[in-house]
């Protein structure tokens, strides 16, 4: 089984402003690592994954994270916030397997960034 | 870029009512998910869905729910007897194999009176 633990519900940060949302696993297996982020009433979109390689993803948008396997974290990261990254993110995970395996999720980190 | 497309985005529903959620997957993709998020909690698993099967459900996904493939194109979300507490986002999510992650689709967002 695993289980994700994503501490901060809600972050602030005034725009253009640093900032990182931090993500901790626990799992039995070894495990796929992703960030989704929903954007206000809206679904779920794919923002990055970590599936195996070099530890540090990056996205279109700037957002990137680091899969640190001795620490069991995914932390995501951006240097400079924007108004339009206000949103909320959920870290998740993903057992390896060849086949169907269900994602777990964190509850999520709302990002409000302040003008 | 291919996407899960989820209908209808709103449904309104009685207590005790059936309703069904419809969802399209990624055409290629084999596996197919549920999740519900009820408002202001965490995404959780329901269900997933291989080779016309149920491959693996939650606690969650008692008797009153079950999912079907009725065509080569549609993965729907049945709730037999709508209770109050079922109101939430549901989210359809298809999958392709080994490290393909999931894709969401944008969810029905089901509202029981």
């Amino acid at each position: 089984a695993q289980s994700v633990t994503q501490l901060d519900s809600q972050v602030p940060v005034f725009e253009e402003a640093p900032v990182e949302l931090r993500c901790n696993y626990s799992s039995s297996v070894s495990v796929y690592l992703f960030w989704y982020v929903q954007y206000p009433n809206q679904g779920l979109q794919l923002l990055l994954k970590y599936l195996s390689g070099s530890t540090l993803v990056e996205s279109i948008n700037g957002f990137e994270a680091e899969f640190n396997k001795s620490q069991t974290s995914f932390h995501l990261r951006k240097p400079s916030v924007h108004i339009s990254d206000t949103a909320e993110y959920f870290c998740a995970v993903r057992a390896h397997s060849g086949g169907y395996q269900k994602v777990t999720f964190g509850t999520g980190t709302k990002l409000q960034v302040i003008p | 870029e291919p996407e899960v497309t989820q209908t209808p985005s709103h449904q309104v529903t009685q207590m005790g009512q059936e309703v069904i959620l419809r969802c399209v997957p990624i055409s290629n993709h084999l596996y197919f998910y549920w999740y519900r998020q009820i408002l202001g909690q965490k995404v959780e698993f329901l269900v997933s869905f291989y080779n016309n099967e149920i491959s693996e459900k939650s606690e969650i996904f008692d008797d009153q729910f079950s999912v079907e493939r009725p065509d080569g194109s549609n993965f729907t979300l049945k709730i037999r007897s709508t209770k109050l507490e079922d109101s939430a986002m549901y989210f359809c999510a298809s999958g392709g194999t080994g490290k393909q992650p999931q894709h969401f689709g944008d969810g029905t967002r089901l509202s029981i009176l």
